[in-house]
């Protein structure tokens, strides 16, 4: 079954970065994006961005371009995304999402998410 | 650029009722790319509906959902307990806001 598990909480102080992983399971990684949705506290949900796990093309939401990078690597089937120069208002739940654009350009499969919290 | 809104922002229903919430783009958009997902608290999102009004694997057959060009619906038939959470459509990287569906 396909799962994607996601790192622990990070706790990080305004001015850092944080870099969470994403670690695929029950399908070829490479056949599918993965995307980031981040979550803040009693919010809706806002899209990060984009990678191609085949060829590492990345498509970065405006709003976040220049602060955050997406990378995978294939031979762990993992995905990540570093954010960096961390504002309060970056606190969110982070979820990776496979994105399958074979059926429908969706967000198929999620990770369980995981709490980034930027405080002093 | 495309804006997804939903409404209502909070449906207050009982279990048994029928529950139909509204996503409308602020421009015609493929019926091919709208989805919808569900989530309870603490919880990721789970896909529902795929390009309008396919079930995702494992939903059951009281959810459906309808529309194109710039209206489309999701519909309960028959709320159960478990069906009480948030709503979101969804065209390509665009969330809509939002419905709250919560127990009357």
């Amino acid at each position: 079954q396909v799962q994607l598990v996601q790192s622990g909480a990070e706790v990080k102080k305004p001015g850092a970065s944080v870099k969470v992983s994403c670690k695929a399971s029950g399908y070829t990684f490479t056949s599918y994006g993965i995307s980031w949705v981040r979550q803040a506290p009693g919010q809706g949900l806002e899209w990060m961005g984009w990678i191609s796990a085949y060829n590492g093309n990345t498509n970065y939401a405006q709003k976040l371009q220049g602060r955050v990078t997406m990378t995978t690597d294939t031979s762990t089937s993992t995905a990540y995304m570093e954010l960096r120069s961390l504002r309060s208002d970056d606190t969110a739940v982070y979820y990776c999402a496979r994105w399958n654009e074979v059926v429908a350009a969706i967000f198929d499969y999620w990770g369980q998410g995981t709490l980034v919290t930027v405080s002093s | 650029e495309i804006v997804l809104t939903q409404s209502p922002g909070t449906l207050s229903l009982s279990p048994g009722e029928r529950a139909t919430l509204s996503c409308r783009a602020s421009q015609s958009v493929s019926s091919s790319y709208l989805a919808w997902y569900q989530q309870k608290p603490g919880q990721a999102p789970r896909l529902l509906i795929y390009g309008a009004s396919s079930r995702a694997t494992g939903i059951p057959d009281r959810f459906s959902g309808s529309g194109s060009g710039t209206d489309f619906t999701l519909t309960i038939s028959r709320l159960e307990p478990e069906d009480f959470a948030v709503y979101y459509c969804q065209q390509y990287a665009l969330f809509g806001q939002g419905t709250k569906l919560e127990i009357k």
